[in-house]
């Protein structure tokens, strides 16, 4: 099962930052944090991962607190087309228990006009 | 950009029937994966696939499921007798090596009749 918490939903206003907050108390030190995305039915879609430290790509930022037991997703500039369900997975980094993502429930993020 | 590509994008059969969904990794992938999902719930592992052999399934992944890379492209997974549960949305990933991110494909929608 999924080792992360989630809300539920969260909205957030076009042009306005999206935080998106993600508890993973259990995680270990060889596990990373890793964001994927859904909008609809499409396929899961990829948007970064981290270790320890923040990690910044053009779709988004990825906070990582000290203690490695929360983190947040900032997409800096939330556009309609934004709007989608997060997801949040921890993900071992040693094979073989590399291979499989869990995915939970995840937050559905809405991004009103 | 290298893309995860799957066909058909939607498969109607009826019970009782053979499926086989294709999926085109991207080129220089070495690990292939499935994942399903069914309407309004979680996404889930099915399988890896590397060198030619499986190396982890899930408990959904039984005798009625088997995967195969034909040749150096494709990668299917077959349903030997289809049943109502399994219409769901059936997404195909690849990855470089185990540890690395996966691609997800757009899916393809089973509908079991």
């Amino acid at each position: 099962d999924a080792k992360t918490t989630q809300p539920t939903s969260m909205d957030c206003a076009e042009g306005r930052a999206a935080n998106l907050p993600c508890n993973h108390s259990t995680i270990s030190g060889n596990e990373y944090v890793y964001w994927y995305r859904q909008i609809h039915s499409q396929g899961p879609q990829y948007i970064i991962h981290g270790l320890k430290n923040n990690e910044t790509n053009e779709m988004a930022s990825l906070i990582i607190t000290e203690d490695r037991k929360s983190s947040t997703l900032i997409l800096p500039h939330a556009t309609l087309r934004d709007t989608a369900v997060y997801y949040c997975i921890v993900r071992v980094a040693l094979p073989p228990s590399a291979n499989n993502l869990f995915f939970g429930t995840g937050t559905r993020l809405t991004v009103i006009p | 950009e290298p893309e995860v590509t799957q066909t058909p994008s939607h498969q109607v059969t009826q019970m009782g029937q053979e499926v086989i969904l294709r999926c085109v990794p991207i080129s220089n992938h070495l690990y292939f994966y499935w994942y399903r999902q069914i309407l309004g719930q979680k996404v889930e592992f099915l399988v890896s696939f590397y060198n030619n052999e499986i190396s982890e399934k899930s408990e959904i992944f039984d005798d009625q499921f088997s995967v195969e890379r034909p040749d150096g492209s494709n990668f299917t997974l077959k349903i030997r007798s289809t049943k109502l549960e399994d219409s769901a949305m059936y997404f195909c990933a690849s990855s470089g090596d185990i540890t690395d991110t996966q691609y997800f494909g757009p899916g393809t929608r089973l509908t079991v009749l």
